[in-house]
Protein backbone atom coordinates (compact mmCIF):
# COMPACT_ATOMS: atom_id res chain seq x y z
CA UNK A 1 0.00 0.00 0.00
CA UNK A 2 1.30 3.80 0.08
CA UNK A 3 3.67 4.79 2.22
CA UNK A 4 4.35 7.86 3.68
CA UNK A 5 7.09 9.24 5.88
CA UNK A 6 8.07 11.64 8.47
CA UNK A 7 11.29 13.01 9.69
CA UNK A 8 11.96 13.32 12.61
CA UNK A 9 9.68 11.12 14.62
CA UNK A 10 10.63 13.38 17.59
CA UNK A 11 12.73 16.30 18.06
CA UNK A 12 13.59 18.85 21.36
CA UNK A 13 14.97 22.42 20.28
CA UNK A 14 15.44 25.57 22.13
CA UNK A 15 13.04 28.72 22.16
CA UNK A 16 13.74 30.30 19.37
CA UNK A 17 15.14 28.26 17.06
CA UNK A 18 13.99 26.81 13.69
CA UNK A 19 12.65 23.05 12.97
CA UNK A 20 12.00 21.54 9.85
CA UNK A 21 9.88 18.18 9.68
CA UNK A 22 9.91 16.50 6.29
CA UNK A 23 7.07 14.60 5.00
CA UNK A 24 7.82 12.24 1.85
CA UNK A 25 5.04 9.82 -0.29
CA UNK A 26 7.69 6.98 -1.13
CA UNK A 27 5.85 4.80 -3.25
CA UNK A 28 3.50 7.57 -5.07
CA UNK A 29 3.17 11.26 -5.93
CA UNK A 30 1.43 13.58 -4.60
CA UNK A 31 0.56 16.81 -5.48
CA UNK A 32 -1.22 18.04 -2.70
CA UNK A 33 0.07 17.05 0.97
CA UNK A 34 -1.87 18.02 3.92
CA UNK A 35 -0.30 18.99 7.45
CA UNK A 36 -1.96 19.17 10.54
CA UNK A 37 -1.61 19.58 14.29
CA UNK A 38 -2.86 17.70 17.19
CA UNK A 39 -3.13 18.75 20.68
CA UNK A 40 -3.21 16.11 23.58
CA UNK A 41 -6.26 13.58 23.36
CA UNK A 42 -7.86 15.85 20.53
CA UNK A 43 -8.69 15.49 16.85
CA UNK A 44 -6.47 16.88 14.03
CA UNK A 45 -6.45 20.07 13.28
CA UNK A 46 -5.65 20.64 9.62
CA UNK A 47 -3.25 23.68 9.66
CA UNK A 48 -2.33 24.30 5.90
CA UNK A 49 -3.05 22.26 2.69
CA UNK A 50 0.33 21.61 0.90
CA UNK A 51 0.34 22.59 -2.96
CA UNK A 52 3.20 21.28 -5.38
CA UNK A 53 4.97 24.07 -6.99
CA UNK A 54 2.91 27.00 -5.35
CA UNK A 55 1.99 28.61 -2.36
CA UNK A 56 0.57 26.45 0.32
CA UNK A 57 -3.13 27.52 1.53
CA UNK A 58 -3.47 28.51 4.99
CA UNK A 59 -6.57 27.71 7.46
CA UNK A 60 -7.74 30.79 9.29
CA UNK A 61 -5.42 31.19 12.20
CA UNK A 62 -2.55 29.83 11.21
CA UNK A 63 0.43 32.14 11.09
CA UNK A 64 1.93 31.31 7.82
CA UNK A 65 5.58 33.00 8.46
CA UNK A 66 5.59 31.04 11.78
CA UNK A 67 5.09 27.67 9.56
CA UNK A 68 6.62 28.03 6.85
CA UNK A 69 5.36 24.82 4.04
CA UNK A 70 7.57 24.11 1.10
CA UNK A 71 6.17 21.55 -1.65
CA UNK A 72 9.18 21.37 -4.00
CA UNK A 73 8.56 17.98 -5.41
CA UNK A 74 5.96 15.50 -6.20
CA UNK A 75 6.96 13.28 -3.15
CA UNK A 76 8.28 15.95 -0.50
CA UNK A 77 6.81 18.51 1.44
CA UNK A 78 8.22 20.01 4.70
CA UNK A 79 7.00 21.92 7.87
CA UNK A 80 9.35 24.40 9.06
CA UNK A 81 8.41 25.27 12.85
CA UNK A 82 10.43 29.09 12.96
CA UNK A 83 11.22 30.83 16.19
CA UNK A 84 9.96 28.16 17.85
CA UNK A 85 8.32 28.81 21.71
CA UNK A 86 6.78 26.21 23.82
CA UNK A 87 3.72 26.85 22.60
CA UNK A 88 4.37 25.39 19.73
CA UNK A 89 5.24 21.70 21.14
CA UNK A 90 2.77 19.24 19.48
CA UNK A 91 2.15 16.35 17.32
CA UNK A 92 2.31 17.25 13.86
CA UNK A 93 0.97 15.00 11.41
CA UNK A 94 1.08 14.91 7.66
CA UNK A 95 -0.89 12.96 5.04
CA UNK A 96 -1.29 13.03 1.18
CA UNK A 97 -3.55 11.60 -1.21
CA UNK A 98 -2.71 9.01 -3.90
CA UNK A 99 -5.63 10.08 -6.35
CA UNK A 100 -6.66 13.21 -6.48
CA UNK A 101 -10.14 14.41 -5.28
CA UNK A 102 -12.93 11.58 -5.42
CA UNK A 103 -12.87 8.95 -3.02
CA UNK A 104 -9.25 8.78 -2.61
CA UNK A 105 -8.83 8.35 1.20
CA UNK A 106 -5.76 10.12 3.24
CA UNK A 107 -2.67 8.51 3.71
CA UNK A 108 -0.54 9.43 7.05
CA UNK A 109 2.67 10.35 8.20
CA UNK A 110 3.85 8.85 11.25
CA UNK A 111 4.12 12.28 13.47
CA UNK A 112 6.64 14.83 14.69
CA UNK A 113 6.08 15.00 18.35
CA UNK A 114 7.91 18.67 18.79
CA UNK A 115 8.80 19.69 22.17
CA UNK A 116 10.43 23.26 22.57
CA UNK A 117 11.98 23.86 26.03
CA UNK B 1 -21.14 21.73 4.72
CA UNK B 2 -19.51 18.33 6.16
CA UNK B 3 -19.30 17.70 9.46
CA UNK B 4 -18.73 14.61 11.76
CA UNK B 5 -20.16 13.87 14.90
CA UNK B 6 -18.90 11.34 17.20
CA UNK B 7 -20.61 10.38 20.16
CA UNK B 8 -18.79 9.42 23.35
CA UNK B 9 -15.08 10.65 23.57
CA UNK B 10 -14.75 7.18 25.79
CA UNK B 11 -15.94 3.78 25.25
CA UNK B 12 -14.86 0.89 27.29
CA UNK B 13 -15.61 -2.64 26.74
CA UNK B 14 -14.39 -5.85 27.81
CA UNK B 15 -12.07 -8.38 26.55
CA UNK B 16 -14.06 -10.16 23.90
CA UNK B 17 -17.20 -7.82 23.77
CA UNK B 18 -18.67 -6.16 21.11
CA UNK B 19 -17.17 -2.51 20.04
CA UNK B 20 -19.26 -0.19 18.97
CA UNK B 21 -17.91 3.32 18.10
CA UNK B 22 -20.84 6.03 16.94
CA UNK B 23 -20.47 8.54 14.00
CA UNK B 24 -23.05 10.28 12.55
CA UNK B 25 -22.14 12.70 9.57
CA UNK B 26 -23.75 15.94 7.55
CA UNK B 27 -22.72 16.19 4.20
CA UNK B 28 -24.24 18.37 1.26
CA UNK B 29 -23.13 15.89 -1.29
CA UNK B 30 -22.85 12.09 -1.39
CA UNK B 31 -20.29 11.52 1.13
CA UNK B 32 -17.24 9.31 1.17
CA UNK B 33 -16.39 8.09 4.64
CA UNK B 34 -13.91 6.91 6.66
CA UNK B 35 -12.70 5.23 9.84
CA UNK B 36 -9.03 5.47 11.20
CA UNK B 37 -7.34 4.15 14.09
CA UNK B 38 -4.20 6.22 15.99
CA UNK B 39 -1.98 4.57 18.37
CA UNK B 40 -0.19 6.50 20.76
CA UNK B 41 2.49 8.57 19.12
CA UNK B 42 1.83 7.52 15.81
CA UNK B 43 0.09 8.69 12.77
CA UNK B 44 -3.73 7.62 11.68
CA UNK B 45 -3.93 4.23 9.65
CA UNK B 46 -7.30 3.50 7.54
CA UNK B 47 -9.41 0.98 8.96
CA UNK B 48 -11.68 1.11 5.82
CA UNK B 49 -13.86 3.71 3.95
CA UNK B 50 -17.12 3.52 2.20
CA UNK B 51 -17.29 5.06 -1.17
CA UNK B 52 -20.02 4.05 -3.33
CA UNK B 53 -21.63 0.29 -3.72
CA UNK B 54 -22.34 -2.14 -0.48
CA UNK B 55 -23.36 -0.26 2.67
CA UNK B 56 -21.77 -2.96 4.51
CA UNK B 57 -17.77 -2.46 4.38
CA UNK B 58 -15.46 -5.07 5.97
CA UNK B 59 -12.17 -3.38 7.06
CA UNK B 60 -8.57 -4.76 8.86
CA UNK B 61 -8.20 -6.26 12.20
CA UNK B 62 -12.48 -7.37 12.21
CA UNK B 63 -13.88 -4.04 11.61
CA UNK B 64 -16.55 -3.16 9.68
CA UNK B 65 -18.88 -0.41 9.56
CA UNK B 66 -22.43 0.17 7.86
CA UNK B 67 -22.86 3.39 5.85
CA UNK B 68 -27.21 4.15 6.66
CA UNK B 69 -28.10 7.11 4.75
CA UNK B 70 -31.51 7.51 6.75
CA UNK B 71 -29.64 8.05 9.53
CA UNK B 72 -26.57 9.57 8.47
CA UNK B 73 -24.83 7.63 9.80
CA UNK B 74 -21.18 5.14 9.91
CA UNK B 75 -20.87 3.33 13.33
CA UNK B 76 -18.04 1.50 13.92
CA UNK B 77 -18.54 -1.97 15.12
CA UNK B 78 -16.45 -5.57 16.15
CA UNK B 79 -17.85 -8.99 17.57
CA UNK B 80 -15.26 -9.25 19.77
CA UNK B 81 -12.72 -6.36 21.20
CA UNK B 82 -9.41 -7.86 21.59
CA UNK B 83 -6.70 -5.80 23.85
CA UNK B 84 -4.51 -4.49 21.03
CA UNK B 85 -7.77 -2.50 19.40
CA UNK B 86 -7.28 -0.24 22.19
CA UNK B 87 -6.74 2.99 20.47
CA UNK B 88 -7.99 6.59 19.50
CA UNK B 89 -10.73 5.77 16.61
CA UNK B 90 -11.42 8.87 14.28
CA UNK B 91 -14.60 8.43 11.96
CA UNK B 92 -13.93 11.26 8.88
CA UNK B 93 -16.06 12.79 5.64
CA UNK B 94 -15.24 13.58 2.80
CA UNK B 95 -16.09 15.65 -0.06
CA UNK B 96 -14.19 14.96 -2.61
CA UNK B 97 -11.67 17.61 -1.72
CA UNK B 98 -11.31 18.40 1.95
CA UNK B 99 -11.28 15.94 4.69
CA UNK B 100 -13.49 16.76 7.84
CA UNK B 101 -12.57 14.50 10.98
CA UNK B 102 -14.57 13.93 14.08
CA UNK B 103 -13.10 14.79 17.81
CA UNK B 104 -12.23 10.93 18.07
CA UNK B 105 -13.24 7.99 20.56
CA UNK B 106 -10.77 6.58 22.93
CA UNK B 107 -11.15 2.58 22.99
CA UNK B 108 -10.13 0.92 26.12
CA UNK B 109 -10.19 -3.01 26.57
CA UNK B 110 -10.83 -4.53 29.79
CA UNK B 111 -8.94 -7.55 30.57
Amino acid sequence: GAVVSQHPSRVICKSGTSVKIECRSLDFQATTMFWYRQFPKQSLMLMATSNEGSKATYEQGVEKDKFLINHASLTLSTLTVTSAHPEDSSFYICSARRLAGGSGELFFGEGSRLTVL
Amino acid sequence: AQSVTQLGSHVSVSEGALVLLRCNYSSSVPPYLFWYVQYPNQGLQLLLKYTTGATLVKGINGFEAEFKKSETSFHLTKPSAHMSDAAEYFCAVSDGNQFYFGTGTSLTVIP
